[in-house]
C-alpha cells in the first residue's frame, strides 16, 4: 500500500496568514494526488484533483503543486471560513489511500 | 445537480451486519463508479473499496476483504455496501462518493454520511 504523509499534523494560524501543507507519499505517484476540505460533521469536499486543478467553485487562494514524491496545498491568505481539516489521497495506486490530515486551527 | 443521498443512522450489535445505501440523482448513474470511504470518531478517512455502476466490478481494501460487499441497482441509481460480523472498531460515519472518471480518479461528489454505531 501506498502511505500518505502529511505534515504538519496541525497548525494554529490568522486570518491572512499563508498556509502550506505537505503531503509525502511513500513512493512516485506522478500527479495522481487530491486534496480535500473537511469541516466538523460534515462530508470531504474536494478542492483540487491531479496535483494542481482547481476545482470549479473553489477559491483560487488555494492552490496545489507537485509531482512524484512530493506536493504541496497552500492557501494564500487564510479567510475564516478556512479552518478545517485537510487530507490529501492518492489516485495512483489500489488501495486508495489518504493522508492522517491537517488541522488548521485559529491562532 | 448531481448529489448522493445516504440512508439514515443505524445501530448494531456486535456480530450483526449492516447494510447502507446511496442513492444517485443528477447525473448519468453508470458514467461513475462509487466509492466508500468510513471514518472512525475523532479519526482520518479510510478508504473501504470501489464499485463500477457500468458493470458491478469491485475492488475492496484488503482489510475488508471477505467482510463487505458493494452492489449497484442500476433502475433505482442506488449503491448499497453491506459489512458483515460487525465489531465495535467498526463504529464510524460511512460516505459514499462518486470518482471522476477523467482520469484523476479524484472523489467529487460526496454523500451526506450515515452514522453506523456498533454496541452491545
Amino acid at each position: 500500500d501506498i502511505q500518505m504523509t502529511q505534515s504538519p499534523s496541525s497548525l494554529s494560524a490568522s486570518v491572512g496568514d499563508r498556509v502550506t501543507i505537505t503531503c509525502r507519499p511513500s513512493q512516485s505517484i506522478s500527479r495522481y494526488l487530491n486534496w480535500y476540505q473537511q469541516k466538523p460533521g460534515k462530508a470531504p469536499k474536494l478542492l483540487i484533483s491531479a496535483a494542481s486543478s482547481l476545482q470549479s467553485g473553489v477559491p483560487s487562494r488555494f492552490s496545489g503543486s507537485g509531482s512524484g514524491t512530493e506536493f504541496t496545498l497552500t492557501i494564500s491568505s487564510l479567510h475564516p471560513e478556512d479552518f478545517a481539516t485537510y487530507y490529501c489521497q492518492q489516485s495512483y495506486g489500489m488501495p486508495r489511500t489518504f493522508g492522517q490530515g491537517t488541522k488548521v486551527e485559529i491562532k | 445537480q448531481a448529489q448522493l443521498v445516504q440512508s439514515g443512522p443505524e445501530v448494531k450489535k456486535p456480530g450483526a451486519s449492516v447494510k447502507v445505501s446511496c442513492k444517485a440523482s443528477g447525473y448519468t448513474f453508470s458514467h461513475y463508479g462509487i466509492t466508500w470511504v468510513r471514518q472512525a470518531p475523532g479519526q482520518g478517512l479510510e478508504w473501504m473499496g470501489w464499485i463500477s455502476t457500468y458493470n458491478g466490478n469491485t475492488h475492496y481494501a484488503q482489510k475488508f476483504q471477505g467482510r463487505v460487499t458493494m452492489t449497484t441497482d442500476t433502475p433505482t441509481s442506488t449503491v448499497y455496501v453491506e459489512l458483515r460480523s460487525l465489531t465495535s472498531d467498526d463504529t464510524a460515519v460511512y460516505y459514499c462518493a462518486r470518482v471522476v472518471a477523467a482520469g484523476t480518479d479524484a472523489f467529487d461528489i460526496w454523500g451526506q454520511g450515515t452514522v453506523v454505531t456498533v454496541s452491545s
